[in-house]
Order: C-alpha cells, then sequence, then structure tokens
C-alpha cells in the first residue's frame, strides 16, 4: 500500500521558519510530480505548490517567494521550507503524489501535518 | 488564475438519492478536472480524473462528466458513508485551484 509520511508540523511565531518533510513508501518522490496542498481550519483546500520530475516548481501567489518546495532524492523525500510565516498560514499542510494520466491529480495524499502561527 | 464554483454550497439529502454537484471554472479548464471527497478529519480522496475517469477502488455510483468550463460530479445512490464534502480542482494552468467545496449533509 503507498503511503505518505508528513512531518515537521508544530507552533510557530510569526516572521519564523519551518520545514515540513513527506516520506512516501513504495514509489520514488524524484520520478514523480509532488504536491502540497493546506487547509485552515474550517476552511476549504487550498493549493500551495508543486514540483515537477524534471525538476520545475510553481507556487500559489500567497506563499510565493516564502516558501520553498524541494527533494531530497538520497533520502526520497519532499520538503517544503516555511519561512517569513503569518497567522494566515496556520492549517494542516498535505504532501501528495501527482497523477499525469489524462489529467494531473492527487492520487496519493499523506495524513497532514499541523502548523499553527501564533505568538 | 482560474477560479472554480461549485453549486450547491451544501446539501441536505436522504440515502439513497440521486446528487448532482456542479463545478463551474471562470475559463476553459478542458478535461483537467478532478474531485474529491473529504471526512472531517481525514484526507481527500480522489474520486474523479480527467473529468470523468473513475479513480481505482472508487464505487461505480460515482461518475463525472464535462468538459471546458462546466463539470458536474453525479452520486447515482447515496450511500451512509458519502456524506462528506466534495471539492473540485482545476490542473489545467497554474496555481491549481479548488472549488470551495460542497457538503453534504444527510436530511
Amino acid at each position: 500500500e503507498v503511503q505518505l509520511v508528513e512531518s515537521g508540523g508544530g507552533l510557530i511565531q510569526p516572521g519564523g521558519s519551518l520545514r515540513l518533510s513527506c516520506a512516501p513508501s513504495r514509489f520514488t518522490v524524484s520520478n514523480n510530480y509532488m504536491t502540497w496542498v493546506r487547509q485552515a481550519p474550517g476552511k476549504g483546500l487550498e493549493w500551495v505548490s508543486v514540483i515537477y520530475s524534471g525538476g520545475s516548481t510553481y507556487y500559489a501567489d500567497s506563499v510565493k517567494g516564502r516558501f520553498t518546495i524541494s527533494r531530497d532524492n538520497s533520502k526520497n523525500t519532499l520538503f517544503l521550507q516555511m519561512n517569513s510565516l503569518r497567522a494566515e498560514d496556520t492549517a494542516v499542510y498535505y504532501c501528495a503524489r501527482v497523477g499525469v494520466s489524462g489529467s494531473y491529480h492527487l492520487d496519493y495524499w499523506g495524513q497532514g501535518t499541523l502548523v499553527t502561527v501564533s505568538s | 488564475d482560474i477560479q472554480m464554483t461549485q453549486s450547491p454550497s451544501s446539501l441536505s439529502t436522504s440515502v439513497g438519492d440521486r446528487v448532482t454537484i456542479t463545478c463551474r471554472a471562470s475559463q476553459s479548464v478542458s478535461r483537467y478536472l478532478n474531485w474529491y471527497q473529504q471526512k472531517p478529519g481525514k484526507a481527500p480522496k480522489l474520486l474523479i480524473y480527467a473529468a470523468s475517469s473513475l479513480q481505482s477502488g472508487v464505487p461505480s455510483r460515482f461518475s463525472g462528466s464535462g468538459s471546458g468550463t462546466d463539470f458536474t460530479l453525479t452520486i447515482s445512490s447515496l450511500q451512509p458513508e458519502d456524506f462528506a464534502t466534495y471539492y473540485c480542482q482545476q490542473t489545467y494552468n497554474t496555481p491549481w485551484t479548488f472549488g470551495q467545496g460542497t457538503k453534504m449533509e444527510i436530511k
């Protein structure tokens, strides 16, 4: 069974930094498109960022310049480096694999990791 | 950015009902349209991708249709486990965007 395990969430003060990790089982991060999606408490889903297998990266306007998506091929791990955090970044962050047949679609999701930005 | 608008935002339904949720894009997304189901405290689950392709393991009572700007998700006969929130998502252009969600509740 494919699993993705996120870690790195927690309580952080405004302006601080945090790095989220996502480690999948049964597939290779570098061979896939990988993405981050977040969900603020009681709100809907918000797409955050994607990294293509070729290395291209894209971001939501709300995080551009503050967040960086990356991967470590040797560790088979996806990362989201979050800098200059704001209260509005408080959310559960999910990593997901992107299937590419027919459309780009998020076919496997992690369980989510909660990031709380508060003083 | 492409805006995705779902309707209705909430729905009160009964087991056995046929339900249709609509998703409209602010510009054409071809068939780069996906549907997800989310239950409280859980990660979303992919139901339909490429507008009408059923994800492996998803019951056949779920179906999707549409192309361009107008899409529908239909559940042919609601089961108790289908009460959840449903989201559409376009992946035609970045930033990929989700609809605001449709919360399905028991009447």
